[in-house]
């Protein structure tokens, strides 16, 4: 089974701190995908990854940043936390090649909270 | 870009009754369209999805749904629900035309009442 772990279940920071919310994913799977999930509004893309150093900006980049080093791990980074990003963040990876055929598996999510 | 069109946020049933969970997105000339579920607490999993060949596209769990291009539509139907299928439901779609990006709706969130 494909497994996708992210780092925290939970995360409570201070606005102004630097946050890093981790994915890894075990099949190597060359797409990656951050999502932010928040009530009425769906999931919302953030970032895309098609290969190791390469990165696509979503419908809501702003405020985040992304690093993938290594084909198993996707990070997201908020550079300064505001209240306004509090949120669950969805990571997703799947098969190679065109990512609108393939299916995108998830990971359990992670919950921020920005005080 | 695509908009995905989930009408109802919330949908309670009895068990054993049926459900449809409906769905509409834009019109465009190639889609490919899916329906995951949220249990609570956890990530999303796939149902099913529709990438071509027959509208009638069986899922997991007993789940199917109905493409319809005319109507721009895709509802996802069970015939008798569980106490486990109380979850949250989110239709997505692919635009061939917009690269990579998937286009979720907001979702549904189906209770199941003993």
């Amino acid at each position: 089974d494909v497994k996708v772990t992210q780092s925290s279940r939970y995360l409570v920071k201070r606005t102004g701190e630097k946050v890093f919310l981790e994915c890894v994913q075990d099949m190597d799977h060359e797409n990656m995908f951050w999502y932010r999930q928040d009530p009425g509004l769906g999931l919302r893309l953030i970032y895309f990854s098609y290969d190791v150093k390469m990165k696509e900006k979503g419908d809501i980049p702003e405020g985040y940043s992304v690093s993938r080093e290594k084909k198993e791990r996707f990070s997201l980074i908020l550079e300064s936390a505001s209240t306004n990003q509090t949120s669950m963040y969805l990571c997703a990876s799947s098969l190679p090649g065109l990512a609108v055929y393939n299916e995108q598996f998830f990971g359990p999510g992670t919950r921020l909270t920005v005080l | 870009a695509q908009s995905v069109t989930q009408l109802d946020s919330q949908v309670p049933v009895f068990e054993e009754a049926p459900v449809e969970l409906r769905c509409n997105y834009s019109s465009s000339v190639s889609v490919y369209l899916f329906w995951y579920v949220q249990y609570p607490n956890q990530g999303l999993q796939l149902l099913l999805k529709y990438l071509s060949g027959s509208t009638l596209v069986k899922g997991i769990n007993g789940f199917e749904a109905e493409f319809n291009k005319s109507q721009t539509s895709f509802h996802l139907r069970k015939p008798s629900v569980h106490i486990s299928d109380t979850a949250e439901y989110f239709c997505a779609v692919s635009d061939y035309s917009d690269g990579n990006q998937f286009y979720f709706g907001t979702g549904t969130s189906l209770t199941v009442i003993p």
